[in-house]
């Protein structure tokens, strides 16, 4: 199966302008996360969809950042306007039941390293 | 407050050698483990996970990790390292699935290095 896809790998990006991640979760998963790593320090949850509906966004920094998951599908992450401190690497997961506990584990894609100057 | 404590924060051992990668953490009830793998390039991908039973658990290319409540640790080993193995190593803790919906909390990371 083909497994989590995230586009851009790479993006750098000016303060002020604005920036959109996107997430393609496996096929048939229903729950889709965002993950952050900022300057070598730990990956923070940001939030996790459950199929269309944001069931919790309690780790998004501030209103900047604006996640949607459109039909349930794939998954967007805009960041508007960018700020110095959005640096980092954003992951996306996904898992078919939620907690991606016992059977079924987060998948993770390659995420996309965010440097703004 | 619920952390996870990666000590080392880069490690290297000689090819052939024991690796043991430790993991501390301070969690409110009962913790789900996690330890993740990040080779460069690649995703996070999951090596082994503890929910409950056998304090010692077997992961994938391996590793195994130690469960010990009573140091609130979840240390990963491998007994013969390879090259292959060089990359940035994550402890994770999380909740009942009910409770926590997928939401892990990760330490900083332990990046290991392979000597020829």
């Amino acid at each position: 199966e083909a497994g989590v896809t995230q586009f851009p790998s790479h993006s750098v990006i000016e303060k002020g302008q604005t920036v959109t991640l996107r997430c393609d979760p496996i096929s048939g998963h229903d729950n889709l996360y965002w993950y952050r790593r900022v300057m070598g320090k730990e990956i923070k949850f940001l939030l996790h969809f459950v199929k269309e509906s944001k069931q919790d966004e309690s780790g998004m920094p501030n209103n900047r950042f604006l996640a949607e998951r459109t039909g349930g599908t794939y998954s967007t992450l805009k960041v508007q306007p960018a700020e110095l401190e959005d640096s980092g690497v954003y992951f996306c997961a996904s898992s078919q039941d939620r907690g991606g506990s016992y059977n079924s584990p987060l998948h993770f894609g390659n995420g996309t390293r965010l440097t703004v100057t | 407050a619920q952390s996870v404590t990666q000590p080392d924060i880069h490690i290297t051992v000689s090819e052939g050698a024991s690796l043991e990668l430790r993991c501390n953490y301070s969690y409110g009830a009962t913790p789900y483990l996690f330890w993740y793998v990040q080779s460069p390039g690649q995703g996070l991908q999951l090596l082994l996970k503890y929910f409950s039973g056998d304090t010692l658990v077997q992961g994938i290319k391996g590793f195994e990790a130690e469960f010990k409540r009573s140091q609130s640790s979840f240390n990963l080993r491998k007994p013969s390292v390879h090259w292959s193995d060089a990359a940035e190593y994550f402890c994770a803790v999380g909740g009942p699935i009910y409770n926590q919906g997928g939401k892990l909390i990760f330490g900083q990371g332990t990046e290991l290095s392979v000597k020829p």
